[in-house]
């Protein structure tokens, strides 16, 4: 069974703080790995599809780096912003079907 | 564009009624996904299409769910009959080449079945 888990489940940190977290993922037939912002009582939206082991992405104080060896992927935050507030969620991809796997997300809480 | 649409927003239905769930995905796109939140399961894939074709439906649960995909701008996923258990919000979404390109989420249906 195919299982993605990203830690910490929930997080609240300060305005002004960096943070970070992980999302665990299968390697075997790895083909991609997408983090998504999701925004309570809206829609996920996507932040960054990776899909080489190293590959690192970036979007303003949001970045993510991808180890598809080892099976996990960070995203971090720089200097947070209560509009960061939100659940960041990671969708692991398999070859053989583009079986989609999504972990259950970590809920951010940026207090101002 | 308008982004995916999804119609209805809002459903509530009694149980035992079939209930249909429409998508329009972003002009373009080739691949369409169906999901399905609930608070036990987080979000769950239920079939993803790729040039119309169903191509994965192994998340959908049983045999009361069923998707469609007549043409590249349309697809419906219905339930008959419907359970108190199927209650949940229904998202559909579309991309380039699944797993390469980002997902577009719609707004999602809000789907509760007394």
């Amino acid at each position: 069974i195919l299982n993605v888990e990203q830690s910490p489940q929930s997080l609240h940190v300060q305005e002004g703080d960096s943070t970070n977290f992980t999302c665990s993922f299968p390697s075997s037939n790895f083909y991609a790995l997408h983090w998504y912002r999701w925004e309570t009582a809206k829609s996920p939206e996507a932040l960054f599809v990776m899909t080489l082991n190293g590959d690192e992405k970036k979007k303003g104080r949001i970045s993510a780096t991808l180890n598809t060896k080892e099976g996990y992927s960070y995203l971090y935050i720089k200097g947070s912003q209560p509009e960061d507030s939100a659940t960041y969620l990671c969708a692991s991809y398999y070859t053989g079907g583009f079986k989609t796997i999504f972990g259950a997300g970590t809920r951010l809480f940026v207090k101002a | 564009d308008a982004g995916v649409i999804q119609s209805p927003r809002h459903e509530v239905t009694e149980m035992g009624q079939e209930v249909t769930l429409r998508c329009k995905p972003i002009s373009g796109h080739n691949s369409l996904f169906w999901y399905r939140q609930t608070m036990m399961r987080g979000l769950e894939l239920l079939i993803y299409f790729n040039n119309n074709v169903p191509i994965d439906d192994s998340g959908m649960p049983e045999d009361r769910f069923s998707a469609k995909m007549p043409n590249a701008s349309f697809s419906t996923l219905k339930i008959q009959p419907s359970e108190p258990r199927d209650s949940a919000v229904y998202f559909c979404a579309s991309s380039g080449l699944a797993g390469h390109n980002e997902q577009f989420f719609g707004p999602g249906t809000r789907l509760t079945v007394l």
